[in-house]
């Protein structure tokens, strides 16, 4: 699986859009990208996942560049429960990584009031 | 739906004793996947089981093992407990193991004194 690079750290006033980037430049065709977050001793919870379209759902919206190399979670109102870390994930579909996420040190944002 | 559930959520144990950890996936999900989260390494996968096999494995030594019941419930063990293994072991269900969306559990805190 292609390795992530996301920033360690990042703050949104609450109410604003915050935008999490992720580097994944030796993405392969087939891999997609997921994120999940976790809050506070909380296991981490599924946001979206996409593959090269743009993709959104009630929690946020995937923006992925056309390359694919890097990609873009956002929360257009952040709230203080948006409080996370939030893991951005780039995984093959299928049966040779059955069950398995590999995680990196994600990005914690602070979202304040 | 219920979500994962597992148990116990807390436990301490000495070094050189074993513990086994208990894991309820969503019910119809059919794959369950383990994992330990420390403070220095973060999340990392353990071993997936589906009807009650394993098939995928991560990097830990064979005192980590585990095993799936015909329900879909599972069970990780370690035995001869170390210092190091004091973490925090969470447990996703998924319908098939290759699903896009992974649930998670609260997790069990082992310490190990």
């Amino acid at each position: 699986d292609a390795k992530t690079t996301q920033p360690p750290s990042m703050d949104c006033a609450e109410g604003r859009a915050a935008n999490l980037p992720c580097n994944h430049s030796t993405i392969s065709g087939n891999e997609y990208v997921y994120w999940y977050r976790q809050i506070h001793s909380q296991g981490p919870q599924y946001i979206i996942h996409g593959l090269k379209n743009n993709e959104t759902n009630e929690m946020a919206s995937l923006i992925i560049t056309e390359d694919r190399k890097s990609s873009t979670l956002i929360l257009p109102h952040a709230t203080l429960r948006d409080t996370a870390v939030y893991y951005c994930i780039v995984r093959v579909y299928g049966s040779s990584n059955t069950g398995k996420l590999i995680f990196g040190q994600g990005t914690t944002l602070q979202v304040k009031p | 739906k219920a979500g994962v559930t597992q148990t116990p959520r807390y436990l301490i144990k000495t070094r050189g004793q074993q513990v086994t950890l208990s894991c309820s996936p969503i019910s119809g999900h059919r794959s369950v996947s383990w994992y330990q989260q420390t403070p220095g390494q973060g999340l990392q996968f353990l071993f997936e089981y589906f009807s009650e096999t394993q098939r995928n494995k991560g990097n830990f030594p064979g005192r980590f093992s585990g095993r799936q019941f015909s329900n879909s419930r599972s069970e990780m063990n370690v035995s001869t407990l170390e210092l190091g293994d004091s973490a925090l072991y969470l447990c996703a269900s998924s319908l098939t193991g290759e699903s896009y969306e992974q649930y998670f559990g609260p997790g069990t805190r082992l310490t190990v004194t």
